[in-house]
């Protein structure tokens, strides 16, 4: 099955700077790769997907860059909020709304 | 358009009792995945259903778990004689099918408390 892998475990930034999350994959097969944003409490939300014919994708702060061949693809927020402190979560998958496997997770605190 | 609706929000339980969720989803949507999360961990799968079928529960454990999504009300994830390890967050999603450009929507979750 799908190994998922997630780094760094924890992140904090000061306000403004960018933050950069890591996720690795095993299964080759995987061709929808997103990123979901939890707050504490709260369901996760789908922040940014991509799928593996496109080798980036951004939404005003927020991209994510795929490298199929070698199994990872990475969560870029640039200018950093403080609303952005949330724990994020990658789930590569065969298919968008088949079953997700997801990361680990990221904790995410910017610093005001 | 309500989104995902999951009942209750929270669910308190002794243990040995049994602890059904509820999860009615989007309007137009016939698949239901059901999600399990421990504390300061990641969502783990449990089960796949459309409606009256089980298309995937590798991850739902064997015993004391079951799941279902009748043809007409919300799918239902059963927990019989339940113990502390299953407290938990207890997220629903569904999706209108599956293939490129769907997506899954999450509900608020359920939160489970075994006493």
């Amino acid at each position: 099955g799908e190994n998922v892998e997630q780094h760094p475990s924890t992140l904090s930034v000061q306000e403004g700077d960018s933050a950069v999350i890591k996720c690795t994959y095993s299964d080759s097969a995987s061709n929808y790769f997103p990123w979901y944003k939890q707050e504490l409490g709260k369901r996760p939300q789908l922040i940014i997907d991509i799928r593996s014919n496109v080798g980036e994708k951004k939404d005003q702060r927020i991209a994510v860059t795929l490298n199929k061949t070698a199994k990872h693809f990475s969560l870029h927020i640039t200018e950093t909020q403080p609303e952005d402190s949330a724990v994020y979560f990658c789930a590569p998958s065969m298919d968008s709304s088949y079953k997700l496997i997801f990361g680990s997770g990221t904790r995410l605190l910017v610093r005001p | 358009n309500a989104g995902v609706m999951q009942n209750p929000r929270h669910l308190v339980r002794r243990r040995g009792q049994e602890a059904r969720l509820r999860c009615s989803p989007m309007k137009g949507h016939s698949h239901v995945y059901w999600y399990r999360q421990l504390p300061e961990e990641g969502l783990k799968f449990m089960v796949y259903l459309q409606k009256e079928n089980i298309i995937d529960e590798s991850g739902m454990p064997k015993e004391r778990f079951s799941a279902e999504f009748p043809k007409e009300g919300p799918s239902i994830l059963r927990i019989q004689q339940v113990v502390r390890g299953d407290s938990a967050a207890y997220f629903c999603a569904s999706s209108p099918g599956t293939g490129s450009g769907t997506e899954a929507f999450f509900g608020q979750g359920t939160r489970l408390t075994v006493v």
